[in-house]
């Protein structure tokens, strides 16, 4: 199972931050949250990673609450071509290796 | 950079038929993964291979399902004989491995193989 809860949709205006947030309540200590985001018919794309401390990057910033509970992504001045469906996943370490558990992610769409 | 390779992209079958997937992770890179993405769902990982030994095929469904990576780079995905619910796109994903907490793992992804299973 997940170990992540997302919205299924959210709608966002051109030109505005879009902000995908994203539940994790079981996160242990050691777990990164990933985002990656997946644009129709392609395979999906690394967006940002973090542990505890904020991070930003040229796609976008992840937000992560003090008890690591919650995160929220930020895309700061979103476009039409960042509608997508985007993935929160916590990577967790199983028989010696990394591994992802995709959820169903948020189907984020852009207006003009 | 050349990204993940697949193919092919499409493939329609009859159910019960055979098919083959290819995937060339990009170079370097000794991690592979093949998922399955049912339309509406996220990517389900079928197996992982480090090098050219399974790390996790747990949900690989073992009697239809094959997958190898011979020498340690490209890798096939064979189904055989295809069930109706086979019908989903086919992804493969490499990464750089890395064992230590701090690794970065990032998952390169390739476009996937859309399989059609009538």
């Amino acid at each position: 199972d997940a170990k992540t809860t997302q919205p299924p949709s959210m709608d966002c205006a051109e030109g505005r931050a879009a902000n995908l947030p994203c539940n994790h309540s079981t996160i242990s200590g050691n777990e990164y949250v990933y985002w990656y985001r997946q644009i129709h018919s392609q395979g999906p794309q690394y967006i940002i990673h973090g542990l505890k401390n904020n991070e930003t990057n040229e796609m976008a910033s992840l937000i992560i609450t003090e008890d690591r509970k919650s995160s929220t992504l930020i895309l700061p001045h979103a476009t039409l071509r960042d509608t997508a469906v985007y993935y929160c996943i916590v990577r967790f370490r199983t028989s010696g290796t990394y591994k992802y558990i995709f959820g169903t992610g948020t189907r984020l769409k852009v207006l003009a | 950079e050349a990204g993940v390779a697949q193919s092919p992209r499409y493939k329609i079958i009859e159910k019960r038929q055979s098919v083959a997937f290819w995937c060339n992770p990009i170079s370097g890179h000794a991690t592979l993964y093949w998922y399955q993405q049912i339309l509406g769902q996220g990517p389900k990982l079928l197996i992982q291979f480090q090098n050219n030994g399974v790390v996790d095929d747990s949900q690989l469904p073992k009697d239809r399902f094959s997958a190898e990576r011979l020498k340690g780079v490209d890798s096939t995905l064979k189904i055989q004989p295809a069930k109706l619910e086979d019908s989903a796109v086919y992804l493969c994903a490499s990464s750089f491995y890395s064992t230590g907490t701090n690794s970065y793992n990032e998952q390169f992804f390739g476009p996937g193989t859309r399989l059609t299973v009538l």
